[in-house]
């Protein structure tokens, strides 16, 4: 099993840039979840899905931030218009029932 | 909501024995994981605990206490690879909503030093 990919690994960008992160979970897992990471605050949930619908949003930072699953091997998590303060680590992650979690290797973005 | 506390920072020497302590308030509790992530890596499953009692798994045991809304991460024989930060994590049932939240601490940051 190749865990669960994110891509990219790095992002820069440019203030007022969108951004879009992607992830696909492992087979067979119904829930996935978007997390962000920072010195500051740790890891936050931004977001989960159970069988591709979102079911609790209200880590979502606000509107500029957004997440879409349309099937069971993929999701977006998409910031629209970016600013610096977003700069962080995004991971998502994956689970067959709402006990193990795994992981997937992060996307740092830095927003300039 | 939640409040996970945990130390920032954590110093032990290979060999020895060292325990990360993890309090927590919650009103919905529904089990308690211990992650560990290396230095830009992603966190990695160590344990869950839900009951009161120790769990063991090879140098490393978890504890819960829920009356106590506390926890330890206890690693023995420390290695050098052991260096790392350890989040302890709250799942807690949100009522009303049918739904689980995952909430985890900031993280211990554990050096270990010849």
């Amino acid at each position: 099993d190749a865990g669960v990919i994110q891509s990219p690994r790095h992002e820069v960008t440019e203030m007022g840039q969108e951004v879009t992160l992607r992830c696909k979970p492992i087979s067979g897992h119904d829930y996935l979840f978007w997390y962000r990471q920072t010195m500051m605050r740790g890891l936050e949930l931004l977001i989960y899905f159970n069988n591709n619908v979102p079911i609790d949003d209200s880590g979502m930072p606000e509107d500029r931030f957004s997440a879409k699953m349309p099937n069971a091997s993929f999701s977006t998590l998409k910031i629209q218009p970016s600013e610096p303060r977003d700069s962080a680590v995004y991971f998502c992650a994956s689970s067959p029932d709402r006990y193990g979690y795994t992981f997937g290797s992060g996307t740092r973005l830095t927003v300039v | 909501g939640q409040n996970i506390d945990q130390p920032t920072e954590m110093t032990a020497t290979e060999g020895a024995i060292v325990q990360i302590n993890c309090t927590y308030q919650t009103s919905g509790f529904n089990g308690l994981f211990w992650y560990q992530q290396h230095a830009g890596e992603a966190p990695t499953f160590l344990s869950y605990n839900v009951l009161d009692g120790l769990e063991e798994k090879g140098r490393f045991s978890s504890f819960l206490s829920r009356s106590k809304g506390y926890s330890y991460l206890l690693l023995k024989e420390l290695q050098m690879k052991d260096s790392a930060s350890y989040l302890c994590a709250v799942r807690e049932l949100l009522s009303g909503a049918g739904s689980y939240q995952l909430t985890f601490g900031k993280g211990t940051k554990l050096s270990v030093i010849p």
